[in-house]
């Protein structure tokens, strides 16, 4: 069935270095790619969001990256700074779909 | 700006108890949605509803049962609790029913614990 792979699970970095999350997706239809951050009792907020016709797209300090033959993308965090620790949460979506297939999550931990 | 509010946040059920969460969006979206967040997992779609008077099954909705008598309002129920209910629950809105076309806005959560 349709699964998306979220690395790693937890990352700590030290502010000022960059961050680098990845996802891969199962389902070769998916053509939507939104993150999600999720701070500490907090539901998620979208962040960013990429579409498939797109390799890449910036944000100020975060950027995705989409790879459609490799079936992955990846979140680019760049000049971290702490409040950027929080659960970060990739998800796929294909055309007309009201589904979102979630990852597991990446806690990230930005240490002053 | 209150967006989308859940109550209760915290709640502690004995196994076969009932219970009702509730939810409530003040940005007269049309498509709401009821999520669970496994430690560990991603969200998995319990309950969605495009609007008043329409719901249907998301990925798990075995255990839950919802209604949306109204646009802003989006409860739900939980029959005869188990302790695989143990989670916490999200509920969002959206102003598009398709995910590549509208953001999702999520609630702040509630945390069940069945014992």
């Amino acid at each position: 069935g349709e699964n998306v792979e979220q690395h790693p699970s937890t990352l700590s970095v030290q502010e000022g270095d960059s961050a680098v999350i990845k996802c891969t997706y199962s389902d070769s239809a998916s053509n939507y790619f939104p993150w999600y951050k999720q701070e500490l009792g907090k539901g998620p907020q979208l962040i960013i969001d990429i579409r498939s016709n797109v390799g890449e797209k910036k944000d100020q300090r975060i950027a995705v990256t989409l790879n459609k033959t490799a079936k992955h993308f990846s979140l680019h965090i760049t000049e971290t700074q702490p409040e950027d620790s929080a659960v970060y949460f990739c998800a796929a979506s294909r055309d007309s779909s009201y589904k979102l297939i979630f990852g597991s999550g990446t806690r990230l931990l930005v240490r002053p | 700006n209150a967006g989308v509010t859940q109550t209760p946040k915290f709640r502690i059920l004995k196994i076969g108890q009932s219970m009702t969460l509730q939810c409530t969006q003040d940005m007269n979206h049309n498509y709401m949605y009821w999520y669970r967040q496994d430690p560990g997992m991603g969200l998995k779609l319990i309950y969605y509803s495009v609007g008043a008077g329409i719901t249907d099954k998301g990925e798990v909705p075995n255990g839950y049962n919802v209604s949306r008598s109204t646009t802003e309002d989006f409860p739900l129920r939980l029959e005869l609790a188990a302790p695989s209910q143990t989670s916490v629950y999200f509920c969002a809105s959206s102003p598009s029913l398709f995910a590549n076309t509208g953001e999702l806005f999520f609630g702040e959560g509630s945390r069940l614990t069945v014992l």
